[in-house]
């Protein structure tokens, strides 16, 4: 089975600076994918940035950036220029691209991070 | 933007009470999910749901729980008998399909506490 850990229950930013979320999972299969959402405070969920694991090249969405370490198995969330509106819990997740697995569809979370950006 | 919306906001019911936990996914999507976190607690995958059945549940999803969709727009969860260990954040997702790609975009929950 397939397990995320998100080792930072909170992180704070001032605006305007940088900020990087670990996280790291454990998995045996050799194709997936990486996610990161965010869940401002009585939100829904949204995708931040999505990385597949066949690609060796980051994800890079504006001021989001990942650092993807398939060997070490860690996935971790550069915010770049942090605003206040990236306050928010912010989840690592992860999810096969086995078709042929029975675990295909499902999101595995790690723990989360509230990330608290101060003006 | 279409978006997944989930009613109730919060349900508070007494124990050994069912509940419906109501969701209306994205028109066009095909897959649909619940996840429920625990305070304090990772968000935990459910049941997953597609053409009119379910493709994959989790350890969690007992006998106490179903999934219907109804009417072709609303997607429900069922608890049949409520236990106080139910208390819990509850998302619905939903994405078009499974292919490299498609995203699971998630409603606000449902906040269920039983007393």
């Amino acid at each position: 089975a397939q397990t995320v850990t998100q080792s930072q229950p909170e992180m704070s930013v001032q605006e305007a600076e940088t900020v990087t979320l670990s996280c790291t999972y454990d998995t045996s299969e050799s194709d997936y994918y990486l996610f990161w959402y965010k869940q401002p405070p009585s939100r829904q969920m949204i995708l931040v940035i999505r990385q597949e694991a066949y690609k060796q090249q980051n994800a890079t969405e504006n001021r989001f950036s990942v650092n993807f370490q398939k060997a070490a198995k860690s996935f971790s969330l550069k915010i770049s220029d942090s605003q206040l509106g990236d306050a928010a819990m912010y989840f690592c997740a992860y999810r096969s691209a086995n078709i042929w697995g029975t675990s295909y569809g499902k999101l595995t979370f790690g723990q989360g991070t509230i990330l608290t950006v101060h003006p | 933007e279409p978006e997944v919306t989930q009613t109730p906001s919060h349900q508070v019911t007494q124990m050994g009470q069912e509940v419906i936990l109501r969701c209306v996914p994205i028109s066009n999507h095909l897959y649909f999910y619940w996840y429920r976190q625990i305070l304090g607690q990772k968000v935990e995958f459910l049941v997953s749901f597609y053409n009119n059945e379910i493709s994959e549940k989790s350890e969690i999803f007992d006998d106490q729980f179903s999934v219907e969709r109804p009417d072709g727009s609303n997607f429900t969860l069922k608890i049949r008998s409520t236990k106080l260990e139910d208390s819990a954040m509850y998302f619905c997702a939903s994405s078009e399909a499974l292919k490299r790609g498609h995203e699971q975009f998630f409603g606000p929950g449902t906040r269920l506490t039983v007393l």
